[in-house]
């Protein structure tokens, strides 16, 4: 199995804030690495494929960059939002396994 | 745009077989282009991928090692739904199970049902 280990497990930001969340792979993956947001009692929503592919309607805002086994997310002036929590996914190998999640809340 | 309008109980006895359907609205089940996947969310175990299926001239499915000798996914093509099996749940199974559509069957989850809490206690 492909472990993903997502850091901070939390933080708290202030809105045009810039933060940084980070997503090691425990083996290398390439690019095969997706970002959710995920809103309370919501579904994940995805954010950002391939490392750094913006899915259509995300802002631009958020960057996504990495490869290998270091990813990370960020976003830049934080908007109210963004607030939720991001899960990084690696499709590198079956089982697919997601990140333990990253909740943003704001100060 | 894709809908997908999840079905099936919120309460499974230990030992029974939870069931859910997935019905799909603007894409196939039998797709060229499209897989369909199970996924759950627990707060012990986070977000994990359960299974997939996907319909390149004929069926293939895959499915995590942790479920993988007692889970099941169909698909019915006449009512265009797919739909998952887990024998045996434990109260290890509670979570909010999800369906979503995998991209292409590469690994993509980009859309997604509204996801449904299981509870496994007798």
């Amino acid at each position: 199995d492909i472990q993903m280990t997502q850091s901070p497990s939390s933080l708290s930001a202030s809105e045009t804030d810039r933060v940084t969340i980070t997503c090691q792979a425990s083996q290398a993956i390439g690019i095969y690495l997706n970002w959710y947001q995920q809103k309370p009692g919501k579904a994940p929503k995805l954010l950002i494929s391939d490392a750094s592919t913006l899915e259509s309607g995300v802002p631009s805002r958020f960057n996504g960059s990495g490869s290998g086994t270091r990813f990370s997310l960020t976003i830049n002036s934080l908007q109210p939002e963004d607030f939720g929590t991001y899960f990084c996914q690696q499709f590198h190998g079956l089982p697919y396994s997601f990140g333990q999640g990253t909740t943003l809340d704001f100060k | 745009q894709v809908l997908l309008q999840q079905s099936g109980p919120g309460l499974v006895k230990p030992s029974q077989t939870l069931s859910l359907t997935c019905a799909i609205s603007g894409d196939s089940v039998s797709s060229q282009t499209s897989g369909w996947v199970w996924i759950r969310q627990s707060p012990s175990r986070g977000l994990e991928w359960l299974g997939r299926a996907y319909f390149r001239a004929y069926w293939f499915k895959d499915f995590a090692y942790f479920v993988d000798s007692r889970m099941t996914i169909n698909a019915d093509t006449s009512k265009n739904v797919f739909s998952m099996e887990l024998k045996s749940v434990t109260p290890e199974d509670t979570a909010v199970y999800f369906c979503a559509r995998d991209v292409s069957a590469a690994g993509y989850f980009d859309f997604w049902g509204q996801g449904t809490r299981v509870t496994v206690s007798s």
